[in-house]
């Protein structure tokens, strides 16, 4: 089975509020972590990483948070605007495991003007 | 735009056919994989090439082979197409410096429909 899961398949907010995206991990030995955003039609596109030494990561309007002590990994997204309206899947690599990605099964987010 | 480029963009074939799936990478990348999307199994990683040599194995059928060509670009050949090979077949590439993870970008994908 995946050793990456996602707590909600669908998130729906409003434009201009924060989402977050949560996602939950098994593995211990995981030490780097992605976040892909996938829109209709189109292949994942890379958001943001992390990696097992960090706990907090900023990009442009997203944050990642990773907790290692109950395996959690978040993706905040300020000020959400209807383009971020897509499926987010959470990665993760296994230390060792040659780079090899394992994926969650994604959370659909719906933006509503 | 990741600068992955995948060929064709769709594809629709029969059971038993070969079809062959083209990929390539980023300029620069050394590193490929592909993986497989369906609706009951996900985004899935079937396999790594690095500079023309295999480097890592995911759930590969043993119907399913690639390569990666002298020109960094690759491969993925699938055989024996049965119903449940229908699916978007992505290929992603990255620096691929050695003993370090390094980002993937995905490409585009190619739609099979195999009836």
């Amino acid at each position: 089975g995946e050793s990456v899961g996602l707590h909600l398949p669908t998130l729906s907010v409003q434009e201009g509020d924060n989402s977050i995206i949560n996602c939950a991990y098994s593995n211990s030995a995981s030490d780097y972590f992605i976040w892909y955003k996938q829109e209709s039609g189109k292949g994942p596109q890379f958001i943001i990483d992390i990696r097992s030494n960090m706990d907090k990561r900023q990009g442009q309007r997203v944050t990642v948070l990773l907790n290692k002590t109950v395996k959690h990994l978040s993706l905040q997204i300020a000020a959400t605007q209807p383009g971020d309206s897509a499926v987010y899947f959470c990665a993760e690599n296994l230390r060792g495991s040659n780079y090899k990605l394992t994926f969650g099964k994604g959370t659909l987010l719906t933006v509503n003007p | 735009d990741s600068g992955v480029t995948q060929t064709p963009k769709h594809l629709i074939t029969a059971t038993g056919q070969r079809v062959t799936l083209r990929c390539s990478p980023r300029s620069g990348d050394l590193s490929v994989y592909w993986y497989q999307q369906s609706l009951d199994q996900g985004l899935q990683f079937l396999i790594q090439y690095y500079n023309g040599e295999e480097r890592a194995k995911g759930n590969i059928l043993e119907r399913f082979s690639a390569q990666q060509f002298p020109d960094l670009h690759s491969e993925l050949n699938l055989s024996s197409l049965e119903l449940g090979d229908s699916a978007l077949y992505f290929c992603a590439s990255s620096v691929g410096r050695g003993g370090a993870v390094d980002t993937q970008y995905f490409g585009p994908g190619t739609r099979l429909t195999v009836l």
